[in-house]
């Protein structure tokens, strides 16, 4: 079965602090992982999206890695602002053109703090 | 903005009633994916439309159903309202069926009591 997992499921840090999501996969093979904000009760909005090749993305402050090895991604925050709270979700699209069975991960909260 | 609009924003029903929800795609595209996210996870495929025909189901039951127009836009229905169908319905339309960035619409919150 095709999952995502992410890491924390929670996490406070104070603005201006730099902070570091995780997300590990296990579908195989994939066409791209992406990873979206969604700020609480609206719609997930897109950060970044890296296909299997790419190793690095940024958006800004956002700056996403990948590794197709060992099917690991991160998100790192620079400089956090107060505007950055908000659950982060890493989402994986399975290679298989149809773009219609997204997986999801649960989604990291992050909740910056003056 | 992502230009995917939603309706209604919230809605309170009760137990075994039905309900619809509406999504409006971005101008020019064609493909609508819905999703049910409940509180603190991530989203849930329920099932996406490409060109008027359903293209891909998640494990949701049939009482789950849905449909697109010609203008794209397409509509949630949910039957037999159970309390755990309480969640944020999630639209993302996408310019065709095959694996494009998928730009999400505000939601519409769903209470079931």
């Amino acid at each position: 079965k095709n999952q995502v997992e992410q890491s924390p499921q929670s996490l406070i840090i104070l603005e201006g602090k730099n902070c570091t999501l995780q997300c590990n996969y296990t579908v195989s093979p994939f066409s791209n992982l992406r990873w979206y904000k969604q700020d609480t009760g609206r719609g997930p909005v897109s950060l970044t999206i890296m296909t299997f090749s790419e190793n690095t993305k940024s958006n800004g402050r956002y700056t996403a890695t990948l590794d197709a090895d060992t099917k690991q991604s991160s998100l790192h925050i620079t400089a956090s602002q107060l505007s950055d709270s908000a659950s982060y979700i890493c989402v994986v699209s399975p290679y298989n053109g149809a773009g219609n069975m997204l997986t999801f991960g649960g989604g990291t909260r992050l909740m910056v703090k003056p | 903005e992502t230009g995917v609009t939603q309706s209604p924003t919230h809605l309170i029903k009760t137990r075994g009633q039905q309900v619809t929800l509406r999504c409006s795609s971005q101008s020019g595209h064609n493909t609508v994916s819905w999703y049910q996210q409940a509180l603190g996870q991530g989203p849930q495929f329920i099932f996406q439309y490409y060109r008027e025909e359903e293209n891909g189901r998640g494990n949701f039951p049939p009482r789950f159903s849905g449909l697109q127009f010609p203008n794209y836009s397409s509509e949630l229905n949910v039957n037999a309202l159970e309390l755990d169908d309480s969640a944020l319905y999630l639209c993302a339309s996408s310019p065709e069926a095959g694996d494009n960035e998928q730009f999400f619409g505000p939601g519409t919150r769903l209470t079931v009591l």
